[in-house]
């Protein structure tokens, strides 16, 4: 079946501006994770939905960045004022449950000029 | 110091060989690991997912969880040059909402 799907796949955007992730994740997943993967730092954990609970944003880095999941699907992942630090390749994952694997989409990749 | 560590690399071994990779992590109260495969550009594939210490095998991959030492290993049998990508661990524990933390990842390249 179709897998986690990210978009776009690349985003170029200059320092100041406000960016829009957007994650597809598989259907009937009930768990959806957003995360940071950068040179530097690795792959960080950002934000976490599940179901209907409150969203855990405990690794979101600034108030800058927000994140909402509509319907219980699709999410996006919102950065404002981006600085040059956000530059990274943001990636969505998904789980049937939040105990099951994740899996996880292809990426999009953020370059702030 | 990171809560999770892995050898960065780049692994060299010719086709054939069985690749070794490994993670070391401090805390105990990790109870899920896994390992995933990423290729350059593209998002990480899960590989293994493992919940309790011992050994579980899928084809030509072993993983191996020794919580006693707080050491994870991944075996890949007669490595393929399509195997050279980064392997990344990651583990999890439920009362973190199961959100994963992972190694920097390994580097390994299979030459033919």
């Amino acid at each position: 079946g179709a897998g986690v799907s990210q978009s776009p796949s690349n985003k170029v955007t200059e320092k100041g501006k406000d960016v829009e992730l957007r994650c597809d994740p598989i259907s009937g997943h009930t768990a959806l994770y957003w995360y940071r993967q950068s040179l530097g730092q690795g792959l960080e954990f950002l934000i976490y939905f599940q179901g209907n609970s409150a969203p855990d944003k405990s690794g979101l880095p600034s108030d800058r960045f927000s994140a909402e999941r509509t319907g219980g699907s699709v999410s996006t992942l919102t950065i404002q004022r981006t600085q040059q630090e956000d530059s990274a390749v943001y990636l969505c994952a998904s789980s049937l449950a939040r105990d099951d694997e994740q899996y996880f989409g292809p990426g999009t990749r953020l370059t702030v000029t | 110091q990171k809560e999770v560590e892995q050898d960065p690399g780049p692994l060299s071994v010719p086709e054939g060989a069985i690749v070794s990779l490994n993670c070391t992590y401090s805390n105990s109260a990790f109870q899920y690991f896994m390992w995933y495969r990423q290729y350059s550009r593209k998002g990480p594939e899960l590989l293994m997912y493992t919940y309790s210490s011992g050994n579980k095998e899928d084809g030509r991959f072993t993983a191996q969880v020794d919580k006693s030492s707080k050491y994870i290993s991944l075996f890949i049998r007669d490595s393929q040059p399509s195997d050279s990508a980064t392997y990344l661990c990651a583990m999890s524990y439920k009362a973190a909402g199961n959100k994963l933390t992972f190694g920097g990842g390994t580097r390994v390249l299979v030459k033919p």
